[in-house]
């Protein structure tokens, strides 16, 4: 069953402005967690950031964070400031946190900056 | 630092050819896995394996076999390719802990003609 949903295929933004990236997700464990990954056209997969369902706080990595609203499940990526150098893919996925260390990514969301 | 090494990264095949991709990872994570990317689809789990000695079906496992040789090694098995199998396959592992983050190979470019 499809667990992690991105419904934009494609955004836009301004560069020095700030974007939301949406990332919805269905689950009924209570342990769980959420990474965003960017893909540049090069190929490579970077890691950005991780929210644990327990965790307390919003995550934030320089730049990058993750709204994490878990009564909506949702676990969207903010990037303030865009640079030229986030035109890329994003990826939202989920971590299935029993012992089977399962993830699942969404198909992807794709961002370009605008100068 | 090595991280994630998968081989080989290009490879084209005749429909029908088997081949292996091999993946090793030398940071002593207990998770790994196998993923293939296709336009639009984003990355499809096709096994994962939680430890030494396990592995489990993902999202797309036909037509794929796949062995968890050691803790370090986990490789993806075409028994018969086809051309739907075209595709860029990424492995990766995971430790439960060790930052929350999944290292991914560089990526294999296959093409099944």
């Amino acid at each position: 069953a499809q667990k992690i949903t991105q419904t934009q295929p494609g955004m836009f933004v301004q560069e020095k402005e700030a974007v939301t990236l949406d990332c919805t997700y269905d689950t009924s464990d209570p342990s769980y967690g959420l990474f965003w990954y960017k893909q540049p056209s090069s190929g490579e997969m970077i890691f950005l950031i991780y929210q644990g369902s327990y965790d307390q706080q919003n995550a934030t990595e320089g730049r990058y964070s993750l709204n994490f609203q878990k009564a909506r499940k949702s676990a969207n990526l903010v990037i303030s400031a865009s640079q030229l150098g986030d035109s890329a893919m994003y990826f939202c996925a989920f971590l299935d946190s029993g012992g089977y260390q399962k993830v699942t990514f969404g198909i992807g969301t794709k961002l370009q900056v605008i100068p | 630092n090595a991280g994630v090494t998968q081989t080989p990264k290009f490879q084209v095949l005749k429909t029908g050819q088997s081949m292996t991709l091999q993946c090793a990872q030398d940071m002593n994570h207990n998770s790994m896995y196998w993923y293939r990317q296709d336009p639009g689809m984003g990355l499809r789990l096709i096994y994962y394996s939680a430890s030494e000695g396990t592995t489990d079906k993902g999202e797309v496992p036909n037509g794929y076999n796949v062995s968890r040789l050691n803790k370090r090694e986990f490789s993806l098995r075409l028994e018969s390719a086809a051309p739907s199998q075209t595709s860029v396959y990424f492995c990766a592992s995971s430790e439960r802990g060790s930052g929350n983050t999944i290292y991914f190979g560089e990526g294999s470019w296959l093409t099944v003609v």
